[in-house]
């Protein structure tokens, strides 16, 4: 089965930097790539998805990713974050070859102080 | 728009007692999901539905049970809580379609004392 490893567990930025949140899925195959957001006190929701074409693909707000096959990774970025950015994003791998089922990273909470 | 919704929002039982969570989504989805969420760990699959009365074991099923006699209700199911299984229950639904995400309820805060 697939794991999802997510570099950071918690990251605190100020406002404007630029964001870079790592994902890494463990093996190859069909794969269909998500990130998930989740604000505080708020449903689970897509941020944005990757299953074909253009591997850079953007998101709501602002938010995109790139996946690069040979390094099993789907990087999510952000050039500017705002303080509203403070949530926790997970990343999420469907694997097609492998059940069908998503299997999710532990989670980066990110904290962007005003 | 999809809405998931879960029967509670809060709940609080007692070890050994038997806990009912209840999912239901309005948009004809054939998968329903049911995660446990926990700090550091992500969300980790329990079990899903691909179908009615159909079921598969996730990730981590053990000590939970679930139940689909609607397309439209997913229940998850402790038969006897333990304090090990205090977490936040995430249900989700989805069609099946390549590329298709899930869509996910507000989740069911549960503590076994």
């Amino acid at each position: 089965a697939q794991s999802v490893s997510q570099h950071n567990h918690h990251v605190i930025l100020s406002e404007a930097a630029s964001l870079e949140l790592g994902c890494n899925y463990s093996y190859g195959g069909t794969v269909n790539l998500f990130w998930y957001v989740q604000y505080p006190g708020q449903h689970l929701q897509l941020l944005l998805k990757y299953f074909s074409g253009d591997p850079l693909v953007k998101g709501i707000k602002g938010f995109e990713a790139e996946f690069i096959k040979s390094k099993f990774s789907f990087n999510l970025r952000k050039p500017s974050v705002q303080w509203s950015d403070t949530a926790e994003y997970f990343c999420a791998v469907r694997d097609w070859g492998a059940g069908n089922m998503l299997t999710f990273g532990g989670g980066t909470r990110l904290m962007v102080k005003p | 728009d999809v809405k998931v919704t879960q029967s509670s929002r809060y709940l609080v039982k007692r070890t050994g007692e038997k806990v009912f969570l209840e999912c239901v989504q309005d948009m004809d989805h054939e998968n329903m999901f049911w995660y446990r969420q926990d700090p550091g760990l992500g969300l980790r699959l329990i079990y899903f539905s691909y179908d009615v009365k159909m079921k598969e074991k996730g990730d981590i099923p053990e000590g939970y049970s679930v139940s689909r006699e609607k397309k439209e209700r997913f229940s998850l199911i402790l038969e006897s809580a333990s304090t090990n299984q205090t977490s936040m229950y995430l249900c989700a639904s989805g069609p099946f379609r390549n590329g298709e995400t899930q869509y996910f309820g507000p989740g069911t805060r549960l503590l076994v004392l």
